[in-house]
């Protein structure tokens, strides 16, 4: 199916292991982002990429690594997880060339660090 | 820097009610809003959107009104149904990095 699609869903996982999230678009959209969703704080920019092998940080980035190595992936690792990184965590994605930079959410991962 | 303000909730209405959402906005440049939904267990949903000053976005019988003159764009329904009831969104682009800032979001919940 086309879209935009996150794996896996949910995630359980210990202090100080290695975690990948992935993402997977059909649409060819320039423009990938990953954001982290808290009680109280909305959606909060972790890195963001403009195209393949281009990235850049957003707001809370410390903990974390992104890679882009193809338009349609953009995995994100929690190198050594920790608790506070306990959250639900969305993959987005918009055209490139879109005067409005409308976003498309992926359903989202559910991740626990215990 | 980009901020987005949203009213605290949960806002709880009953069936057929009118429902407001406050939303302002504090940001550089011209930047397009947004409302985005979020049902129980799901990704975010675009609702509706501006991108220009006295612009209405509508959608399912929601609207909002981008003021510039006031910073707002506040989210409006005539009749609320119980189907309404999740977490709505206000967001801004950011033009420098496409990225969207996020309000903290409204709850809201529609009883029959």
């Amino acid at each position: 199916d086309a879209g935009i699609t996150q794996s896996p869903r949910y995630k359980i996982t210990e202090t100080g292991r290695q975690v990948t999230l992935m993402c997977h678009q059909t649409w060819s959209h320039s423009y990938m982002f990953w954001y982290r969703q808290d009680l109280g704080h909305g959606l909060r920019l972790i890195y963001y990429s403009a195209a393949a092998d281009i990235t850049d940080k957003g707001e809370v980035p410390d903990g974390y690594v992104v890679s882009r190595s193809k338009t349609e992936n953009f995995p994100l690792t929690l190198e050594s997880a920790t608790r506070s990184q306990t959250s639900v965590y969305f993959c987005a994605s918009s055209e490139g060339t879109s005067g409005t930079y409308t976003q498309y959410f992926g359903p989202g991962t559910r991740l626990t660090v215990l | 820097g980009n901020s987005v303000t949203q009213m605290e909730g949960p806002v709880t209405l009953s069936e057929e009610a009118f429902l407001t959402i406050n939303c302002t906005y504090t940001a550089t440049g011209y930047p397009s809003l947004f409302w985005y939904v979020q049902y129980p267990g799901e990704g975010l949903q675009l609702l509706l959107k501006a991108t220009k000053a006295d612009d209405k976005g509508s959608n399912k019988g929601f609207e909002a009104t981008y003021r510039k003159e006031t910073t707002s764009f506040h989210l409006e329904k005539g009749s609320v149904q119980v189907s309404d009831s999740a977490v709505y969104f206000c967001a801004l682009s950011d033009t420098g990095r496409r990225a969207l800032t996020f309000g903290s979001g409204t709850r809201l919940q529609v009883q029959p």
